[in-house]
């Protein structure tokens, strides 16, 4: 059984280009939720899509937006590439009740120049 | 709002000896908490969580239990092996919200 699975692993982008990253949640999960982790700090919560909605939002800009597709799967786009957006991006897939916890993917890690 | 604090790294032990990881945190409501693992180069696993008040959640040896009275959930495991060397995340969640993180704790076990 497949978990949470993200795409690319790495990639480098110049400031002011746009990126988009890609998540497909752990069968039999229906909510997708992105994460911010900088060197050295914990992860900070972006957003959580259910039923192709965002359900709830941390405190990004609106430069960090995203998408649920009818199948789960999940892209987070970052327009407008700041150097301080370069960290490693997780996808965390669970249930909307979150019963069993979350699970979380390896990350892709973006690096701005 | 929410927040979780845990105590700064690295903590570097030897091979076999206690470990022990603080934590608090602050919330509105009643969270469930959670320790989270990282090893390098990857996301973060599961190590155990707790839901409730005196609830203990234990996995692989580690240990915390949920402290309402002093808003803790620390981290313990008896005897810590290399394989443990990793970076330890406690964090929580009000209701089926976001996971709250704290910074993390970087351990280093020697042979």
């Amino acid at each position: 059984d497949a978990g949470v699975t993200q795409s690319p692993t790495h990639l480098i982008k110049t400031r002011g280009q746009q990126v988009t990253l890609r998540c497909s949640p752990k069968s039999g999960h229906d909510t997708v939720s992105w994460y911010q982790q900088a060197l050295g700090q914990g992860p900070q919560f972006i957003f959580q899509y259910y039923e192709e909605e965002e359900r709830q939002r941390g405190n990004f800009p609106d430069r960090f937006s995203g998408h649920q597709f009818p199948n789960y799967s999940s892209e987070l786009n970052v327009n407008a590439l700041l150097l301080g957006d370069s960290a490693l991006y997780l996808c965390a897939s669970s249930l909307v009740t979150a019963t069993y916890g979350y699970t979380f993917g390896s990350g892709t890690r973006l690096t701005v120049v | 709002g929410d927040s979780v604090t845990q105590m700064e790294g690295p903590v570097t032990l030897s091979e076999e000896a206690f470990l022990t990881i603080n934590c608090t945190y602050t919330a509105t409501g009643y969270p469930s908490l959670f320790w989270y693992v990282q090893y390098p180069g990857e996301g973060l696993q599961l190590l155990l969580k707790a839901t409730k008040a005196d609830d203990k959640g234990s996995n692989k040896g580690f240990e915390a239990t949920y402290r309402k009275e002093t808003t803790s959930f620390h981290l313990e495991k008896g005897s810590v092996q290399v394989s443990d060397s990793a970076v330890y995340f406690c964090a929580l969640s009000e209701g089926f919200q976001k996971l709250v993180f704290g910074t993390g704790t970087r351990l280093l076990v020697s042979p």
